[in-house]
């Protein structure tokens, strides 16, 4: 079972930041938070992962709340191509990858 | 760097019919997922490889379901014999090694559908 809870759906306007949370109280010490996307009819995609401090790479910003039960990612500027589902993932020792239900993204032009 | 590549894209069978799925992972990636998708649900894990070991299949439906991965490069998940619930995506994922720093690199699945 996913190791995470996110809210099913959210929505956006485009051009406008988004900020997608997570909520991950049993996360371990040696957890790696990962965040993957997926557009319709692809396979996932990598975003952005990170394990205490906030993140940033060119899709976009991870922040990660100091006890770690919790992160938010953030697209700076949404545009039409970043709806897709989002899932926020725990990453463990043995390299399990779980995945939930994730937050559906709708952008609204 | 070539992606990772699965085929078939779709395959259609009848119930009670077996059916195989091929992954070929990214050049030198150690660790090797297999994931099934159904409709409007996340990918759900259903084994995980080691070069040719099996990390986790504590979700694979082991009395019809069945994967190997030879010579810890490509791998094969077969389903045998198949039920109409069996209809999903499979997808196939792979990464460098287990490390919780590594990220993983998604193939474009194979859809299966069980009539």
């Amino acid at each position: 079972d996913a190791k995470t809870t996110q809210p099913n759906s959210m929505e956006s306007n485009e051009e406008e930041p988004v900020h997608l949370p997570c909520n991950h109280s049993t996360i371990s010490g040696t957890d790696y938070i990962h965040w993957y996307r997926q557009l319709p009819s692809q396979g996932p995609e990598y975003v952005i992962h990170g394990l205490t401090s906030n993140v940033n790479n060119r899709m976009a910003s991870l922040a990660i709340a100091e006890d770690r039960k919790s992160s938010t990612l953030i697209l700076h500027r949404a545009t039409l191509r970043d709806a897709a589902v989002y899932y926020c993932i725990l990453r463990d020792v043995l390299g399990d990858m779980r995945f939930g239900a994730g937050t559906r993204l709708t952008v609204k032009p | 760097e070539a992606g990772v590549a699965q085929s078939p894209r779709y395959k259609i069978i009848e119930k009670r019919q077996s059916v195989a799925f091929w992954c070929n992972p990214i050049s030198g990636h150690a660790t090797l997922y297999w994931y099934q998708q159904i409709l409007g649900q996340g990918p759900k894990l259903l084994i995980q490889f080691q070069n040719n070991g099996v990390v986790d299949d504590s979700q694979l439906p082991k009395d019809r379901f069945s994967a190997e991965r030879l010579k810890g490069v490509d791998s094969t998940l077969k389903i045998q014999p198949a039920k109409l619930e069996d209809s999903a995506v499979y997808l196939c994922a792979s990464s460098w090694s287990v490390s919780t720093n590594e990220k993983l690199f998604f193939g474009s699945g194979t859809q299966l559908s069980v009539l």
